[in-house]
């Protein structure tokens, strides 16, 4: 089955600059990639997604990269605000937004803005 | 609009006892996901409903686990003769089935604690 790597475990930035969140999958019949953010005591919440048609997607501060020879896609914030704090994850999916094979998600990056 | 909800919230049992979550989706969204989070770690897929089918359950855990979508729209898990390895966030996503795929949206979850 599908395998998602994620890196870091736990990054910390000064507010202001910029977060990197990196993330690998294993099938290649992955075809759509979303990220979630995950406050204390919430469910995860859909910040962005991308499917395998295209290469980089960006909504505001928040931008996706895809690599889908390398199977490698990226998380990139910019200006990280102190709300920007949380649990981000990354998923994979080889049906469109998931159907029977639900998401497999990686283990989470502890993001921590510093002020 | 209200977003996906879940019943309880919370929930201490003993080890032993059967156990049932609820899960309501956002209304009118044909396919229902349960995911299990533990500790430090993304959710894992447990199973999915389109409308009442359910058409993925191998991914559960054991045969202690049952899920069920009697009308295609609320659904609920159970657990039975609970164990404290089954102490965990249940989470419940909904999402609609579309041309372009789907987003899945996840509710606040449930935390189980096995005592």
């Amino acid at each position: 089955g599908e395998n998602v790597e994620q890196h870091p475990s736990t990054l910390s930035v000064q507010e202001g600059d910029s977060a990197v969140i990196k993330c690998t999958y294993s099938d290649s019949a992955s075809n759509y990639f979303p990220w979630y953010k995950q406050e204390l005591g919430k469910g995860p919440q859909l910040i962005i997604d991308i499917r395998s048609n295209v290469g980089e997607k960006k909504d505001q501060r928040i931008a996706v990269t895809l690599n889908k020879t390398a199977k490698h896609f990226s998380l990139h914030i910019t200006e990280t605000q102190p709300e920007d704090s949380a649990v981000y994850f990354c998923a994979a999916s080889k049906r469109r937004g998931g159907g029977a094979d639900g998401l497999t998600f990686g283990k989470g990056t502890h993001l921590i803005i510093q002020p | 609009d209200t977003g996906v909800s879940q019943d309880p919230r919370h929930k201490i049992t003993k080890r032993g006892q059967n156990v049932t979550f609820r899960c309501d989706p956002i209304s009118e969204h044909n396919r229902l996901y349960w995911y299990r989070q533990t500790l430090g770690q993304g959710p894992e897929f447990l199973t999915y409903f389109q409308n009442e089918a359910q058409l993925e359950k191998s991914r559960l855990l054991s045969d202690r686990f049952s899920a069920e979508r009697p009308k295609g729209s609320f659904s609920t898990l159970e657990i039975q003769r609970t164990e404290q390895g089954d102490s965990a966030m249940y989470l419940c996503a909904s999402s609609l089935e579309g041309l372009e795929g789907e987003t899945q949206y996840f509710g606040p979850g449930t935390r189980l604690l096995v005592l």
